[in-house]
């Protein structure tokens, strides 16, 4: 599985738009984009995931550069609640195993 | 739904002493996982399995064992514990095949302390 690399901190405005960068420049043809967080001292929870085009739901956009080297996550009106780290993993569907990192830590700032 | 439920949800161990961490899934996942976390860091898989009476390792097995005799329940053994153990542990399942593999489900984790 594909390395990644993200800024170890983040600050963002309440009500702003939070984009968060991942580098995965080895990442393979079969491999996808997932993006977890995990809530101060709780388990980490799945916010979305994509392969080459960009991707929406109720959570978080997902954006994809045309050559998949690397991504950036947005939360459109980050929130209080939204203070997490923020885990970008590469994986094939194929594989088992999902490889954490360290993430980036986001605080949203009233 | 209870989701994945993880029991104890605190322990303390003195060094040598033996435990076993139980991990519950009610959402019928075929897949389990285990991880732990230390502070600062990020989650490692230590162990895991892709359906009942499977299991295998991942990233950091040494000095733990695990069972899935149930599909449902996912068991972490520590035979002879060590301070190095100290750390929370996060159980986790999920649905195999094809995209359904995008999403795993997480317990809230057992924070052990090793003495």
């Amino acid at each position: 599985d594909a390395k990644t690399t993200q800024p170890t901190s983040m600050d963002c405005a309440e009500g702003r738009a939070a984009n968060l960068p991942c580098n995965h420049s080895t990442i393979s043809g079969n491999e996808y984009v997932y993006w977890y967080r995990q809530i101060h001292s709780q388990g980490p929870q799945y916010i979305i995931h994509g392969l080459k085009n960009n991707e929406t739901n109720e959570m978080a956009s997902l954006i994809i550069t045309e050559d998949r080297k690397s991504s950036t996550l947005i939360l459109p009106h980050a929130t209080l609640r939204d203070t997490a780290v923020y885990y970008c993993i590469v994986r094939a569907n194929t594989g088992n195993q999902f490889y954490f990192g360290t993430g980036t830590s986001l605080t949203v700032i009233p | 739904n209870a989701g994945v439920t993880q029991t104890p949800k605190f322990r303390v161990l003195k060094t040598g002493q033996s435990m076993t961490l139980l991990c519950a899934q009610d959402m019928n996942h075929e897949y389990m996982y285990w991880y732990r976390q230390d502070p600062g860091m990020g989650l490692r898989l230590i162990h895991y399995s892709v359906g009942e009476g499977t299991t295998a390792k991942g990233e950091v097995p040494d000095g733990y064992n695990v069972s899935r005799l149930k599909k449902q329940n996912f068991l972490l053994g520590l035979e002879s514990a060590a301070p190095s153990q100290t750390s929370v542990y996060f159980c986790a399942s999920s649905v195999p095949g094809g995209r359904l593999t995008y999403e795993q489900y997480f317990g809230p984790g057992t924070r052990l302390t090793v003495t």
